[in-house]
């Protein structure tokens, strides 16, 4: 079966940093794409990043663009985000998702973020 | 961006009955276009890719349809545990997008 767990969520003050991890198992993790989405409470889905398989391409939406880092280490079947300089409009559940031919197959549970002084 | 709007946003629907989800992209995206169903405090589920297969798993009760602009998300006779919100997504283009959702809710 395969399962997605992330954790590192809390709460950051303003201008403040977290490193979200996402441990993978029940499938070939290094085969896969990976991405990180997020949903503001109340709001939509939102694609945040993405990373290839071996982890030398990597891709970001604009409103995290130099912020946020995504990488993976496959020995250790994990996806990471690093997040820097949080901002309110951060605050937000974050889920990684299993890339398939372009859409998520496989989701986790998700990880909440809460950017507040 | 493709910017994906769906209606409506909220669906009031009886058990047993049908629902009819629409999903519209601001340019063609082809049929790459999945649906997924959230209930709150869970992870997402793919139900349909590539606008009309159904995922591994996904009761035949849910359809899709449509290509281009165009998609209908369908729940042929509503289960409890299809109270939810549905989210479309196309990925024919970067970035990703998802539609606003539409939850369906208890008549």
């Amino acid at each position: 079966e395969v399962q997605l767990v992330e954790s590192g969520g809390g709460l950051v003050q303003p201008g403040g940093s977290l490193r979200l991890s996402c441990a993978a198992s029940g499938f070939t993790f290094s085969n896969y794409w990976m991405h990180w989405v997020r949903q503001v409470p109340g709001k939509g889905l939102v694609w945040v990043s993405r990373i290839n398989n071996d982890g030398s391409s990597t891709s970001y939406a604009d409103s995290v663009r130099g912020r946020y880092t995504i990488s993976r280490d496959n020995a250790k079947n994990t996806l990471y985000l690093q997040l820097n300089s949080l901002r309110a409009e951060d605050t937000a559940v974050y889920y990684c998702a299993r890339d398939s031919s372009g859409y998520y197959y496989n989701w986790g549970q998700g990880t909440l973020v809460t950017v507040s002084a | 961006e493709i910017v994906m709007t769906q209606s409506p946003v909220t669906l009031s629907v009886s058990p047993g009955e049908r629902a009819t989800l629409s999903c519209r992209a601001s340019q063609s995206v082809s049929s790459s276009l999945a649906w997924y169903q959230h209930r709150p405090g869970q992870a997402p589920r793919l139900l349909i890719y590539g606008a009309s297969t159904r995922a591994t798993g996904i009761p035949a009760r849910f359809s899709g349809s449509g290509s281009g602009t165009e998609f209908t998300l369908t729940i042929s006779s509503l289960q409890s545990e299809d109270f939810a919100v549905y989210y479309c997504q196309q990925y024919n283009n970067w970035p990703k997008t998802f539609g606003q959702g539409t939850k369906v809710e208890i008549k």
